[in-house]
């Protein structure tokens, strides 16, 4: 089993809809973060969290800790929202602290 | 402020060669960490450098090694390679160790025949 784990793997949405991601961690995070990889592009971050909840824009991410589960909403999704989202979670102790651990990544399509 | 880059961005390498990868981070970042990504085994951590000193490793052979710059810059380098080291490698650089935003260079593809 991954330590960190994505769902679902495929998402195909009509425009407009609200979309959510889901993350599953079993590791000890510091941090959970949400990341945006369009074919043949680089990767941005787009939301770094350790609780609560952050918006920007249309996005919206939210952690729970005791659950170790993470979601990234997108509301009003548009076709330019198609890309891969990954979550990845920075250890939080150990020899391994502050080393990335990345989910499989969900890949979204939003149609017209 | 200028991004993260990384030099090549392709290359095609045949196996048993070695080859060097750079990333230049973003000004003030003192942070590099590098990431190999495959189709089969997704983004994987390789190493993380702070102040010229390796902090965190990966579970890459030997082959893979780093090292960094007095001025954050990093070279990643690959010796013996192997069909399977194909992959997209990332380097991403951060204000500081550990718990930090991360932000992305475009990627070296590296081909191995």
């Amino acid at each position: 089993k991954n330590e960190v784990e994505q769902s679902p793997q495929n998402l195909t949405a009509q425009e407009g809809e609200f979309i959510t991601i889901n993350c599953s961690y079993s590791v000890g995070i510091s941090a959970l973060h949400w990341l945006q990889q369009h074919p043949g592009g680089g990767i941005v971050s787009l939301f770094m969290l350790s609780s609560g909840k952050k918006k920007h824009g249309r996005l919206i991410a939210t952690i729970n800790i005791q659950e170790k589960h993470s979601s990234l909403h997108i509301t009003a999704s548009h076709p330019r929202d198609s890309a891969v989202y990954i979550c990845a979670a920075t250890n939080a102790g150990g020899t391994s602290y502050g080393k990335l651990t990345f989910g499989q990544g969900t890949i979204l399509t939003v149609h017209p | 402020k200028a991004g993260v880059t990384q030099t090549p961005r392709y290359l095609i390498k045949t196996r048993g060669q070695q080859v060097t990868l750079s990333c230049s981070p973003i000004s003030g970042h003192r942070s590099v960490s590098w990431y190999q990504q495959t189709p089969g085994q997704g983004l994987q951590f390789l190493f993380e450098y702070f102040s010229e000193t390796q902090r965190n490793k990966g579970n890459f052979p030997g082959r893979f090694s780093g090292r960094q710059f007095s001025n954050s810059r990093s070279e990643m380098n690959v010796s013996t390679l192997e069909l399977g080291d194909s992959a997209l490698y990332l380097c991403a650089s951060s204000l500081v160790l550990g718990v930090d935003t991360q932000y992305f260079g475009p990627g070296t593809r590296l081909t191995v025949l």
